[in-house]
């Protein structure tokens, strides 16, 4: 079944403590994405990946790093999360930027810092 | 960066009602794409378009892109208690070069009463 996986679903952590969120796709997907989605502001992109070793900031990096060392992964990584992080975050993928942007999102992962 | 505005944010609606939403753009789009999100999950793709003008169905769903590039429209016929969640309206600017990500609007949330 094609599908993005993230973990973990849920996520309550504290200030400061590193933590990482994985992201993993099946369909051979190039471009991948990290959003964050908080009430009154929709999806909110955090960063993006073209490929494998080319990453981009979207709209809200602060805070945040990714890396893309294979195809199919793509984790995000909090070195030192803060209350403003908690959130609901998605990752999302897509069959490539020249044709299609049609995006194919994972389930979420609820994150609390306290 | 680019700013959709979606309208309306949120909706009361009876079962077996009719619904519209829209989705306004401040420049022309490449493509636009309706989302739905159901609660708990992660946004599912619906509806893409690609061309101004296009009309296109998708079960009891019709979106269209709009003639001058800058808007899209939503409409559900016949809603049912299922039809409750947040759509997401989405657009990729004309491209001039490059990458250009996509946009997403901060949503409709959508409850039906039965």
């Amino acid at each position: 079944e094609a599908q993005v996986t993230q973990n973990p679903r849920y996520l309550i952590t504290v200030t400061g403590k590193k933590l990482t969120v994985t992201c993993s796709q099946n369909m051979n997907h190039e471009y991948m994405s990290w959003y964050r989605q908080d009430p009154g502001l929709g999806l909110r992109q955090i960063y993006y990946s073209m490929n494998v070793e080319v990453t981009d900031k979207g709209d809200v990096p602060e805070g945040y790093k990714v890396s893309r060392k294979e195809k199919r992964n793509f984790p995000l990584i909090l070195e030192s999360p803060s209350p403003n992080q908690t959130s609901l975050y998605f990752c999302a993928s897509s069959a490539g930027t020249g044709v299609s942007y049609e995006q194919y999102f994972g389930p979420g992962t609820r994150l609390t810092v306290t | 960066g680019q700013q959709l505005n979606q309208s309306p944010q949120s909706m009361f609606i009876q079962e077996g009602e009719d619904v519209s939403m829209n989705c306004t753009s401040s420049s022309i789009f490449n493509t636009w794409l309706w989302y739905k999100q159901d609660p708990g999950e992660g946004p599912v793709l619906l509806i893409a378009l690609y061309k101004a003008g296009e009309l296109t169905s998708n079960g009891r769903l019709t979106a269209q892109f709009g003639i001058t590039r800058k808007d899209s429209f939503l409409n559900i016929s016949a809603s049912i208690p299922s039809d409750v969640g947040i759509y997401f309206c989405a657009g990729q600017p004309t491209r001039s070069g490059g990458y250009q990500k996509v946009t997403f609007g901060i949503g409709t949330k959508l409850q039906v009463i039965p």
